[in-house]
């Protein structure tokens, strides 16, 4: 199985502030044969179930505010967000997708300092 | 709108099985894959495996296999997902979700469940 691992697992943030998050997996996910790297980011808030942040590496899901960007290579990926909103603490999940099982990083809890 | 609703907590003994429900809403259910995914108390998401309503086609994560059988019923759009050999270790809060396409590049879980508390005593 692929293995994700993500860095840090705790992230006081100040809101108005950058922050990063990183992610990295045990195995490429890029696909050779499309040319896309199957890497997701999730967001589950707090007593909520998960939603969709990015996906296939850099896409915007509908909907996600454009102060959350997705980037990386081949196993080595990173989630930005521009300015933090107070709304934007619960927990961080990279997920990949280029292999059965799909599997999810340990999350990356974020808080308003 | 599109909701999946799953049905209630369950409390289950070691050994016994437990079936968990995901009905879809507001959308087509067949053309879409579920997945279900758990998240043991204070832990991280673990993808179980999947199904294609449409097509009855199944995908299982090997840690499952054996143990989970996952279903859909186009006549009712609901998924099910059955784990059978219950240990204390399956305690866990199990979650639908619905994949956006078919195709790969376009694909990530729209929709979920509020998720199932499925707690195993012995």
């Amino acid at each position: 199985d692929i293995v994700m691992t993500q860095s840090p697992l705790s992230l006081p943030v100040t809101p108005g502030e950058p922050a990063s998050i990183s992610c990295r997996s045990s195995q490429s996910l890029f696909d050779s044969d499309d040319g896309n790297t199957y890497l997701d980011w999730y967001l589950q808030k707090p007593g909520q179930s998960p939603q969709v942040l990015i996906y296939t590496l850099s896409y915007r899901a509908s909907g996600v505010p454009d102060r959350f960007s997705g980037s990386g290579s081949a196993t080595d990926f990173t989630l930005k967000i521009n300015r933090v909103e107070a709304e934007d603490v619960g927990v961080y999940f990279c997920m990949q997708r280029k292999e059965f099982p799909w599997t999810f990083g340990p999350g990356t809890k974020v808080e308003i300092k | 709108q599109v909701q999946l609703v799953q049905s209630g907590a369950e409390v289950k003994k070691s050994g016994s099985s437990v079936k968990v429900s995901c009905k879809a809403s507001g959308g087509t259910f067949s053309s879409y894959a579920v997945s279900w995914v758990r998240q043991a108390p204070g832990q991280g998401l673990e993808w179980m495996g999947g199904v294609i309503p449409i097509l009855g086609s199944t995908n299982y994560a090997q840690k499952f296999q054996g143990r989970v059988t996952i279903t859909a019923d186009e006549s009712t759009s609901t998924a099910y997902m059955e784990l059978s050999s219950l240990r204390s270790e399956d305690t866990a809060l199990y979650f639908c979700a619905r994949l956006r396409s078919s195709v790969n590049k376009l694909q990530y879980f729209d929709y979920w469940g509020q998720g199932t508390l499925v707690t195993v005593s012995s």
